[in-house]
């Protein structure tokens, strides 16, 4: 059974930087392609990025670039997510979610619980 | 990279159908057999219920179907009920390694 574990909410400073972790089981983590999905309060879900859980190689949605760092550890199958020069826009529910289908995945079939990043002075 | 637009609130009775549409481009619902549906209950990570299009996951019930014309998907529920009440979310591919979601729209089941 597929199991995508984020870690815990985080309450940051403007300009500080969060990183969250997603710590994968229950398939093959090499495989597949994880993406970062985000939810500001009230509002709806918005794409972030993608990882090659294998090569590390990433993608991402034009107004994150410069400001956002996917990593991925195979050892330990965790999969990172760092927002840097964070503002109060960026509060939000931040989810991992396994992709599947053609080039780096078009549809997520499994979520993280989601990790609830607020930023406040 | 503009957002899919969905209208942001449907309804219908118990027993009724209700259709949901998204609206993109010919660069990503209109370009790629890769959309995808998302169920989101309050306060819960978001549940795959179509993908491909058309294509339900094990587990989903037959009540649940999608469909594409030109640049807009649809995502049709059938024989309404008191649980499908939740957010629903359209996504699509839009090439070089790029997804985009839509609004959002909110089902209210009557």
């Amino acid at each position: 059974q597929v199991h995508l574990v984020q870690s815990g909410a985080e309450v940051k400073k403007p300009g500080a930087s969060v990183k969250v972790s997603c710590k994968a089981s229950g398939y093959t983590f090499t495989i597949y392609y994880m993406h970062w999905v985000r939810q500001a309060p009230g509002q709806g879900l918005e794409w972030m990025g993608l990882i090659n859980c294998s090569g590390g190689s990433t993608s991402c949605a034009q107004k994150f670039q410069g400001r956002l760092t996917m990593t991925s550890d195979t050892s330990t199958t965790t999969v990172y997510m760092e927002l840097s020069s964070l503002r109060s826009e960026d509060t939000a529910v931040y989810y991992c979610a396994r992709a599947r289908g053609i080039y780096g995945g078009t549809y997520f079939d499994d979520w993280g619980q989601g990790t609830l990043v607020t930023v406040s002075s | 990279q503009s957002a899919l637009t969905q209208p942001p609130s449907a309804s219908g009775s118990p027993g009724q159908s209700v259709t949901i549409s998204c609206t993109g481009t010919s660069s990503d619902v209109g370009g790629y057999n890769s959309v995808s549906w998302y169920q989101q209950h309050p306060g819960k990570a978001p549940k795959l219920m179509i993908y491909e299009v058309s294509k339900r996951p094990s587990g989903v019930p037959d009540r649940f179907s999608g469909s594409k014309s030109g640049n807009t998907a649809s995502l049709t529920v059938s024989g309404l009920q008191s649980e499908d009440e939740a957010d629903y979310y359209c996504s699509s591919y839009a090439g070089s390694n790029i997804v985009v979601f839509g609004g959002g729209t909110k089902l209210t089941v009557l």
